[in-house]
């Protein structure tokens, strides 16, 4: 049974701090990887997909980095801002049976300090 | 696109009725549904996947007759949590596929039950 963890479960950063986010995975036989935001009460937002064959995305100040072999992935965040303050959620996504399953981990609790 | 809603977006019941909780995509078609379940500081768990016209397939430990799921449309799927509890009391939120390596994910329901 797949199970993701994600290391910390909070940090908190001043603005502009360049970070790190975590999530590690047991089984490596993924279809892909994402990571969502979610805000407090509400739904979640995709922030970047990585397919099993790439080690990398990127979409604005965010990049994650995907080492499928090793079971881990990173969520790099530049220059943060009071804005990013949300939870991050790492899903790993697999081809169960005749359905696409997410599984995800516990998230992690971020807030940046003006 | 690939907008998906939910309602309502917060709902109290009494212990012992049921509550219904609608989820639409808008703009696409979705061959398959999953319900998703996220208790406070926890993180989401899949409680069932249904494919529109089928059964809903439900994820070990998860009481079928409790937690009925219709997928009746391509667009509308229902939770109906059945005599509820307290302890149902949660963070419901449903995702939809059109095609099988995606999912888009609603706005979140949250239940209270009193």
């Amino acid at each position: 049974k797949q199970e993701v963890t994600q290391i910390p479960a909070a940090l908190s950063v001043p603005e502009g701090e360049n970070l790190v986010l975590n999530c590690s995975f047991t089984d490596s036989a993924i279809y892909n990887l994402q990571w969502f935001r979610q805000d407090p009460g509400k739904g979640l937002t995709s922030l970047l997909l990585i397919q099993s064959s790439q080690r990398e995305q990127t979409s604005g100040r965010l990049n994650a980095s995907l080492d499928k072999s090793s079971g881990r992935s990173t969520l790099y965040i530049a220059a943060s801002q009071p804005g990013d303050s949300a939870t991050y959620l790492c899903a790993v996504g697999e081809s169960g049976g005749s359905n696409y399953k997410l599984t995800f981990g516990k998230g992690t609790l971020l807030t940046v300090n003006p | 696109g690939a907008v998906v809603s939910q309602h309502p977006s917060w709902v109290i019941c009494k212990s012992g009725t049921s509550v219904k909780i609608e989820c639409r995509s808008l703009d696409f078609q979705a061959t398959t549904m999953f319900w998703y379940r996220q208790f406070p500081k926890q993180s989401l768990m899949l409680m069932a996947t249904s494919n529109e016209g089928s059964k809903a397939t439900y994820e070990q430990g998860v009481e079928k007759d409790k937690f009925l799921i219709n997928h009746a449309s391509l667009t509308l799927s229902t939770l109906t949590v059945t005599s509820a509890h307290p302890e149902d009391s949660s963070f419901y939120i449903c995702s939809a596929s059109e095609y099988r390596f995606e999912q888009y994910f609603g706005p979140g329901t949250r239940l209270t039950v009193t």
